[in-house]
């Protein structure tokens, strides 16, 4: 009974590739997360959506694309993968928009070779 | 940056030693989070000062927030090798846009039994 399950866990891919990360929370939560954490264990958020609806778009290069189809469920497309790509990414879940408790997933970790 | 920066960067104590972390921010917050963090896994929550409060305890743990001096410690008393981690702080900003958490670079705390 996993609150918020990402897919897959561990993802090696060449350059060039595209890939995409699922992630469910089964928490009731309606708003969800991409967070990217580097080697240097720096988390920072690159998406936030609230009900189906883009909220948070940091700097994040147009390869990234998020999509929720619904607001239980939020994936991670990411195109012509780079090395720079490689790090941990974290789904993660809330209620509203107020800066309340944030529940993560366990973490993909993507390495681009 | 808003970016909350965290001392030290790694601490290393014996079983039963109590860990004092600190963080410092720049911004006005509405709250301020602690996560942990153990190796391969996702953050999981632990504590929540609101602006307005001074101290929080949660079992071992004991928070403080000094909004004069945009710090705050969390104490891990009697500390046990369970307790081996990466722990976080996380602000949510007064003009917090989407609910978006700031978390700084984390302190890698290791308990030796």
């Amino acid at each position: 009974d996993t609150a918020v399950s990402q897919t897959p866990k561990y993802l090696v891919t060449q350059m060039g590739n595209d890939k995409s990360i699922k992630c469910e929370q089964n928490l009731g939560h309606d708003t969800m997360y991409w967070y990217k954490q580097d080697s240097k264990k720096f988390l920072k958020i690159m998406f936030s959506y609230n009900n189906k609806e883009l909220i948070i778009n940091e700097t994040v290069p147009n390869r990234f694309s998020p999509k929720s189809p619904d607001k239980a469920h939020l994936n991670l497309h990411i195109n012509s993968l780079e090395l720079g790509d490689s790090a941990v990414y974290f789904c993660a879940s809330t209620f509203g928009n107020s800066g309340n408790t944030i529940y993560f997933g366990e973490g993909s970790w993507l390495t681009v070779v | 940056s808003q970016q909350g920066e965290e001392d030290p960067q790694a601490l290393s104590i014996q079983e039963g030693e109590n860990a004092t972390m600190n963080c410092s921010y720049k911004t006005s917050i509405n709250n301020l989070q602690w996560y942990r963090q153990n190796s391969g896994r996702g953050l999981v929550h632990l504590i929540l000062i609101r602006s307005n409060e001074r101290e929080k305890h949660s079992g071992r743990l004991r928070v403080t927030l000094d909004t004069s001096k945009k710090s705050s410690s969390l104490l891990i008393t009697a500390s046990r090798a369970a307790d081996t981690a990466s722990y976080f702080c996380a602000t949510d900003p007064t003009l917090n846009q989407g609910g978006k958490l700031i978390f700084g670079q984390g302190t890698e705390l290791s308990v030796k039994p």
